[in-house]
């Protein structure tokens, strides 16, 4: 089955920076990845996805990128601000196309 | 637009005791429905999956069942609680089977005692 790791560890990065969050994986590569927002107490919010054959998502101040040789996904908040604090997940589906969910990484921006 | 409910928002019940948690989805048709639970800090694990009213996967053996009565509708129950049943229970509810994009409810957090 696959195994996906996202750092445990909370991101703290400073307002206006940018965020870089990383998603890894150890088996096959799956034809699509997805990351979800998730702030404390509240269900997970579909953000993006990105296909095999797509390098690149930009979706307004965020980008994703997706490294089939690498087996990782970069996910990254340009000009952060202190809302874009949450925990933020990647999915992967599995061979029964049923998502896995990575443990999610905190991101805190301090203003 | 869609939207989805749980409820209730919170739940703390004793070990041994009956489990009922009600999902129930808006503004589409025959959705793809999903529970989820995620223990403190850790990610999402599916609980069960249903494409269609009577449909249930189960992904994991466990103390749980799950039903669909209704297109729209989808219930957790257990008919005896443990300790370990604790969580944060998630629903979610999609409609494309290729990219299985979902959106999730506002989640139920269950504390057993």
């Amino acid at each position: 089955s696959q195994k996906i790791e996202q750092n445990s560890e909370a991101l703290n990065i400073q307002e206006g920076k940018t965020a870089t969050l990383t998603c890894n994986y150890t088996n096959y590569s799956p034809a699509y990845l997805q990351w979800y927002r998730q702030d404390p107490g509240r269900g997970p919010v579909f953000l993006l996805l990105i296909r095999e054959n797509e390098k690149e998502k930009r979706k307004e101040r965020l980008k994703v990128t997706f490294d089939t040789t690498l087996k990782q996904s970069l996910f990254h908040i340009t000009a952060s601000q202190p809302a874009d604090s949450a925990t933020y997940l990647c999915a992967l589906p599995n061979a029964g196309n049923m998502l896995t969910f990575g443990g999610g990484t905190r991101l805190m921006v301090k203003p | 637009s869609q939207t989805i409910h749980q409820w209730p928002a919170t739940l703390v019940q004793p070990v041994g005791s009956p489990l009922s948690l009600e999902c129930t989805v808006e503004g589409t048709s025959n959705p793809n429905l999903y529970w989820y639970r995620q223990a403190a800090g850790r990610g999402l694990q599916l609980l069960f999956y249903s494409v269609g009213i009577g449909q249930i996967s189960s992904e994991v053996p466990q103390n749980l069942s799950a039903s669909r009565p209704q297109d729209r509708q989808f219930i957790l129950s257990s008919k005896k609680l443990l300790l370990s049943d604790s969580g944060f229970y998630l629903c979610a509810w999609g409609t494309d089977l290729s990219y299985n994009e979902q959106f999730f409810g506002p989640g139920t957090r269950l504390t057993v005692l």
